[in-house]
This record gives C-alpha cells, sequence and structure tokens, in this order.
C-alpha cells in the first residue's frame, strides 16, 4: 500500500528565514502531491498542488518541488512569520483509481520572533 | 470558510453507544471524504462517497459506516464506541479526480 512520511515532527526557526519540509513517499510516483496546512482544532486547508511532470511550483512565499527519483517533495516558506506557525501535511493518492487522498502526519512548524 | 459543515461541533458518549455524525459539502462538489485524526495516528482516511456511491474505502473499522444521500450529504455511524475511538472526526469535499480537498472543521469525539 502506498505510504507517506514526513520525517520531522517539529521544526523551529526564527523570523525571517526559509522554513524547509520534506515528504518522503513509497511505491509509484503519484500523479500530484498536495500540501496542507492545518491549525490547532481546526481542519486542513488545501495550499498547493504539484504534478508528476512539474518540477517546482510557486504560489506567494510558498515554493514546493516534486522529485520522481528521490520519491520526494520538498515544501519551503520563505521570509517566514510567526503567522505561519502551524502544522504542514503532505498528501498523495490512496490508490491509482481513486481521488483519496491519504496524509502524512505533518510537520510541525513554529516561527519565533 | 471552506463551505462545509460539520454537525455537531462537540460529542461526549459512552462506551458501547452509537453516534451519527452529519456532514454537508461545499456547494458543487460530489465527492466526500471521511479521515479520523488522533494524536498518534494523524490523519487517517477512513472512506469516500461519490455522487451517492461508495468510491474507495480506507482504515474504517466495521463498527463505523457511512453513506451519502441524494441531497449529497453524508453521515458517518459509529456504533459500539471504545474509548479508542475518541477522535476529531473530519469530513472534506472536492469537485473531481485530483482536486483539493475542502475540509470541515470536525466533530470532536469523546468517548468515556
Amino acid at each position: 500500500s502506498q505510504k507517506i512520511e514526513q520525517n520531522s515532527e517539529a521544526l523551529n526557526i526564527q523570523e525571517g528565514k526559509t522554513a524547509t519540509l520534506t515528504c518522503n513517499y513509497t511505491n509509484y510516483s503519484p500523479a500530484y502531491l498536495q500540501w496542507y496546512r492545518q491549525d490547532p482544532g481546526r481542519g486542513p486547508v488545501f495550499l498547493l498542488l504539484i504534478r508528476e511532470n512539474e518540477k517546482e511550483k510557486r504560489k506567494e512565499r510558498l515554493k514546493v518541488t516534486f522529485d520522481t527519483t528521490l520519491k520526494q517533495s520538498l515544501f519551503h516558506i520563505t521570509a517566514s512569520q510567526p503567522a505561519d506557525s502551524a502544522t504542514y501535511l503532505c498528501a498523495r493518492d490512496f490508490n491509482q483509481a481513486g481521488t483519496a487522498l491519504i496524509f502524512g502526519k505533518g510537520t510541525t512548524l513554529s516561527v519565533s520572533s | 470558510d471552506s463551505g462545509v459543515t460539520q454537525t455537531p461541533k462537540h460529542l461526549i458518549t459512552a462506551t458501547g453507544q452509537r453516534v451519527t455524525l452529519r456532514c454537508s459539502p461545499r456547494s458543487g462538489d460530489l465527492s466526500v471524504y471521511w479521515y479520523q485524526q488522533s494524536l498518534d495516528q494523524g490523519l487517517q482516511f477512513l472512506i469516500q462517497y461519490y455522487n451517492g456511491e461508495e468510491r474507495a474505502k480506507g482504515n474504517i473499522l466495521e463498527r463505523f459506516s457511512a453513506q451519502q444521500f441524494p441531497d449529497l450529504h453524508s453521515e458517518l455511524n459509529l456504533s459500539s464506541l471504545e474509548l479508542g475511538d475518541s477522535a476529531l472526526y473530519f469530513c472534506a469535499s472536492s469537485v473531481d479526480r485530483g482536486s483539493p480537498l475542502h475540509f470541515g472543521n470536525g466533530t470532536r469525539l469523546t468517548v468515556t
């Protein structure tokens, strides 16, 4: 079965620095990977989607990469702010036929001022 | 606001009981997904419905069942509840394959 892992449970950085979060997957390369942000007690909120044929995707201060050789996606937040503090989840397809997603356990980012 | 509505927000019940969680998807979304989130397990996929039909089944226990009605709202039924079923239960909806999921703010279930 597919697995998706986020190796770091927590990441602490200083305001203004770049945060880099890692997501690794197993088995076949998914058609796309998605990244979500979750605040305590709230549902996850979609941030970015990157397709298999896209190496990199950007949205404002966010950047996602997709490396099918390493079976890895990196999520970057540049010029980080305390408001970026949250748990970030990556997700891939549950199976090749469906549209459901499975999620990694998440990385909790803390940005200190 | 994601447009996905979940009720109730909180639910406290005893072991052995049965509860029903309700979800109204975002307008226009045909797919509904249910997830369970506990501290140690992360976000676990339970089941997906598309336009009333079951589309994919994940780690859903036999004591749990779900359905999607003609108006597209969905219900998750949890029976013979155990202490370990205490968790946040999220519903999400999407338009189509590969589209982002839109999550509700969950139902917090506490089994005592």
